[in-house]
């Protein structure tokens, strides 16, 4: 069974810049697994905010990037605001559709 | 404006089988490349994806749960409907339904959610 891996946890200052991360246990992550990536806060449905690897929502801030990095689809927040704190799941394309195990990001 | 919103009963014993509805409006699942899909969370867990039907009535399901899963539409209702049969208590999770937009490909693409609601399993 495929498994999508993302960091438990991450830290970010106020204003500070994090990436977050998406692996395959197949392999390297391509533009072919459309990565998706959404934000979910505690009590609330998740909301997405990365489609098809690189493209946001019309609702997605400007700080939110997605792209490839090192065999992963990678999220990135640049400038931090105390309301990114939430977890993100990413999810990979397989011909079928798996969830990451969700990165829990803290603004501190 | 999307909406959708997911009802059904809140507690079910297990060995039962699971019914939700989703219901939504702003759309239509008879427009080329819409789908609706499920999507469960156990309390505290991750998201699990479920299965997705999409427009042309394809269906695609969970591998794991695909024996057990039955997704199906009414388009002149606006509704999805998704059976779960033999419950467990380790199915007890806050159950998701998603739109599925046009704009992206594969069977990837969540771009609004319903609010979920939570089935627990319990004899």
């Amino acid at each position: 069974q495929t498994v999508v891996t993302q960091e438990p946890s991450l830290t970010v200052s106020p204003g500070g810049t994090v990436t977050l991360t998406c692996a395959s246990s197949t392999g390297a992550v391509t533009s072919t697994y459309y990565a998706n990536w959404f934000q979910q806060k505690p009590g609330q449905a998740p909301r997405a905010l990365i489609y098809s690897t690189y493209n946001k929502h019309s609702w997605t801030p400007a700080r939110f990037s997605g792209s490839l990095l090192g065999g992963k689809a990678a999220l990135t927040l640049s400038g931090a605001q105390p309301e990114d704190e939430a977890e993100y799941y990413c999810l990979l394309y397989y011909g079928t559709v798996v969830f990451g195990g969700g990165t829990k990001l803290t603004v501190l | 404006q999307i909406t959708l919103k997911e009802s059904g009963p809140t507690l079910v014993k297990p060995t039962q089988t699971l019914t939700l509805t989703c219901t939504f409006s702003g759309f239509s699942l008879s427009s080329s490349g819409v789908g609706v899909g499920w999507i469960r969370q156990p309390p505290g867990k991750a998201l699990e994806w479920l299965a997705l039907i999409y427009w042309d009535d394809d269906k695609l399901y969970s591998p794991s749960l695909k024996s057990r899963l039955t997704i199906t539409k009414d388009t002149s209702k606006n509704q999805v409907v998704l059976s779960m049969t033999n419950m467990d208590p380790v199915d007890t999770a806050t159950y998701y339904c998603g739109h599925k937009a046009p704009y992206c490909s594969g069977a990837s693409c969540y771009s609004y959610w319903g609010q979920g609601t939570l089935v627990t399993v319990s004899s």
